[in-house]
């Protein structure tokens, strides 16, 4: 079963470092998504991505944040000055991007982001 | 703005028992509803959603939700609890008003199923 993939799992940097996470979403997929959870809170959305611009961002995704598609497979979220508030594990999801609401999203395992 | 309750952080629950994880929502329009689950250290796994149809609705591993449009509600359900069924529950919704494809998602229920 093709299932969305998230390296590295884990991630130290110290305050103020760049931090690109990467993902492989599932191959057929056309909608590409980032969220976060810090430790003990709920899912976050950040960003969603569709047709190679950003369809919809929440107000975390600030200036700091970028995302990227590079290539055929990967997806990318960059941090460009991480702050110790961007602890977090952060999940990329996918889905068939056939414009229906009701559509899933499929996650990946995660990244887990420490920022010291 | 679209929202999502999760009332209980904590269900216990013994095995072989029926369990029920709440959830209720906010929406402009009309309201499609998700479960995922958490298992530790791992990625949210899709257990079922709600679209449109039938109110009951069946997914993975035994797993099904009611849809009450008029308690604005989605509990997720099982008849008869297994150990392995101990994990994190999302509850998430995405309201469709012609706005966005995020997802919402609730604060989790951590499910304990014990022998």
């Amino acid at each position: 079963e093709p299932e969305v993939t998230q390296t590295p799992s884990h991630q130290v940097t110290q305050m103020g470092q760049e931090v690109i996470l990467r993902c492989v979403p599932i191959s057929n997929h056309l909608y590409f998504y980032w969220y976060r959870q810090i430790l003990g809170q709920k899912v976050e959305f950040l960003v969603s991505f569709y047709n190679n611009e950003i369809s919809e961002k929440s107000e975390i995704f600030d200036d700091q944040f970028s995302v990227e598609r590079p290539d055929g497979s990967n997806f990318t979220l960059k941090i460009r000055s991480t702050k110790l508030e961007d602890s977090a594990m952060y999940f990329c999801a996918s889905s068939e991007g056939s414009g229906t609401a009701a559509e899933t999203q499929y996650f990946g395992p995660g990244t887990r982001l420490l920022v010291l | 703005a679209q929202s999502v309750a999760q009332p209980e952080d904590q269900v216990n629950v013994a095995e072989g028992n029926p369990l029920t994880v709440k959830c209720t929502y906010s929406v402009s329009g009309n309201p499609y509803l998700f479960w995922y689950v958490q298992y530790p250290n791992r990625g949210l796994q899709f257990l079922l959603k709600y679209i449109t149809g039938d109110n009951l609705v069946k997914g993975s591993y035994g797993f099904e939700a009611e849809f009450n449009k008029s308690q604005t509600s989605f509990h997720l359900k099982k008849p008869s609890a297994l150990v392995s069924d101990s994990a994190l529950y999302f509850c998430a919704v995405r309201g469709w008003s012609g706005g966005g494809n995020k997802l919402t998602f609730g604060t989790g229920t951590q499910l304990k199923v014990e022998l």
